[in-house]
């Protein structure tokens, strides 16, 4: 697709199970990125992916939060005993790596996580 | 820390009214600015950017100038139409340590009446 696709769109969970959403970058792109959006909050950055590089993954709020990149490609975040404070909208982006600094980083539509 | 500190919304105009969102960062080194768009109901779209001091980002009549001195990136629009209705968020891009991320603002809720 010509896009970050990101699925499910909305995901529905029970407050202690474990879920798992997905990211599709746009074809070509090296780096992926993470973030959250939360009411409280606002937008913040979780997990970077840069080629075969370790990940930079300062912005995850706890170790119930992980993600992994498989193939350079797609990336799954996983939240493992979901709380109620994981409620939020994460979005998925991806750019070109080219010069610091300027890279544009392009957005999929997001899912929206409701923990019950 | 860096961050981004925009002006609190809502912001509520009428058509063809002047827009002025302001934005300020503070950042240890020479970030890249950004302007992105959430339009209801649709995903980040960037809106314009700028990469140095006294660059001029523009897009769909909205401008912002990079300003080094006041390291402000205030967004501007002449004439607002119903369709720019949207959250604007102001954000800076820094690579550090081979690591690269936007640091956002909180963001401005503009609604534009007829």
């Amino acid at each position: 697709g010509a896009g970050v696709s990101q699925s499910p769109s909305n995901k529905v969970t029970e407050k202690g199970k474990d879920v798992e959403l997905r990211c599709d970058p746009i074809s070509g792109h090296t780096a992926l990125y993470w973030y959250r959006q939360s009411l409280g909050q606002g937008l913040e950055f979780l997990i970077y992916f840069q080629g075969n590089s370790a990940p930079d993954k300062s912005g995850l709020p706890s170790d119930r939060f992980s993600a992994e990149r498989t193939g350079g490609s797609v990336s799954t975040l996983t939240i493992q005993r979901t709380q109620q404070e994981d409620s939020a909208v994460y979005l998925c982006a991806s750019s070109l790596s080219g010069l610091p600094g300027r890279n544009i980083q392009y957005f999929g539509a997001g899912t929206r996580l409701s923990v019950l | 820390g860096d961050s981004v500190t925009q002006m609190e919304g809502p912001v509520t105009l009428s058509e063809e009214a002047f827009l002025t969102i302001n934005c300020t960062y503070t950042a240890t080194g020479y970030p890249s600015l950004f302007w992105y768009v959430q339009y209801p109901g649709e995903g980040l779209q960037l809106l314009l950017k700028a990469t140095k001091a006294d660059d001029k980002g523009s897009n769909k009549g909205f401008e912002a100038t990079y300003r080094k001195e006041t390291t402000s990136f205030h967004l501007e629009k002449g004439s607002v139409q119903v369709s720019d209705s949207a959250v604007y968020f102001c954000a800076l891009s820094l690579r550090r340590g081979g690591s690269e991320k936007l640091v956002f603002g909180k963001g401005t809720k503009l609604t534009v009446n007829p």
